[in-house]
């Protein structure tokens, strides 16, 4: 049972980046999906979750309009596409599934370093 | 957007001895559904957190009996009976009762 992120690295402000999360192991379509994120030294952020359909989605209001998530239910896959890169995105992005209830089950996350 | 504030933000604890976290939400977690969506996370130093208490005061699976939540509305409180070694690192609360879900600072939790 787990969660492996992908994707992450160095990146431009104003520059894009996916992210993926590959889950394995539990009934992922059963389940909502969660990006949550964290600056270096500093504490959690919730950035965005998605329902186990697809069907609602919720964003942090600092990143609606730059970053939209995704999931493929066939291929057990959550995604993150993040468009207008900002310095204050910099952190590990951490793919984070319920199941059961909220938040139970996290990735080793991926770093983002936004950065000129 | 709720804030949720932890308190302490530093634990210096000795081996043996109980240990507590509380956590203040800005408004009551009770969601509409009746739940209070209150959870408790340990991040160990360089490694992912880790739920350890959902639904207020439910221990995840392979949690000590050592640890336990507790609390209803805007208060709320972890505590650990008896402070082992393992137990050092950060601890966090999160409300998922409203959007966005927000996250207490965060209490570090050292030996002494």
């Amino acid at each position: 049972v787990q969660v492996v992120e992908s994707g992450g690295g160095v990146v431009q402000p104003g520059g894009s980046l996916r992210l993926s999360c590959a889950a394995s192991g539990f009934a992922f379509s059963e389940w909502g999906m969660h990006w949550i994120r964290q600056a270096p030294g500093k504490g959690l952020e919730w950035v965005s979750t998605i329902q186990y359909n697809g069907n609602n989605k919720h964003y942090l209001d600092s990143v609606k309009g730059r970053f939209t998530i995704s999931r493929d239910n066939s291929k057990n896959m959550l995604f993150l596409e993040m468009n207008s890169l900002i310095i204050e995105d910099t952190a590990v992005y951490y793919c984070v599934a319920d199941g059961p209830y909220i938040a139970a089950l996290w990735g080793q996350g991926t770093l983002v370093t936004v950065s000129s | 957007d709720i804030v949720m504030t932890q308190s302490p933000l530093s634990l210096p604890v000795t081996l043996g001895q109980p240990a507590s976290i509380s956590c203040r939400s800005s408004q009551s977690l009770v969601h509409s559904d009746g739940n209070t969506y209150l959870n408790w996370f340990h991040q160990r130093p360089g490694q992912s957190p880790r739920r350890l208490i959902f639904l207020i005061s439910n221990r995840d699976s392979g949690v000590p009996d050592r640890f336990s939540g507790s609390g209803s509305g805007t208060d709320f409180t972890l505590k650990i009976s008896r402070v082992e070694a393992d137990d050092v690192g950060i601890y966090y609360c999160m409300q998922a009762t409203d959007w966005p879900w927000t996250f207490g600072q965060g209490t570090r939790v050292e030996i002494k």
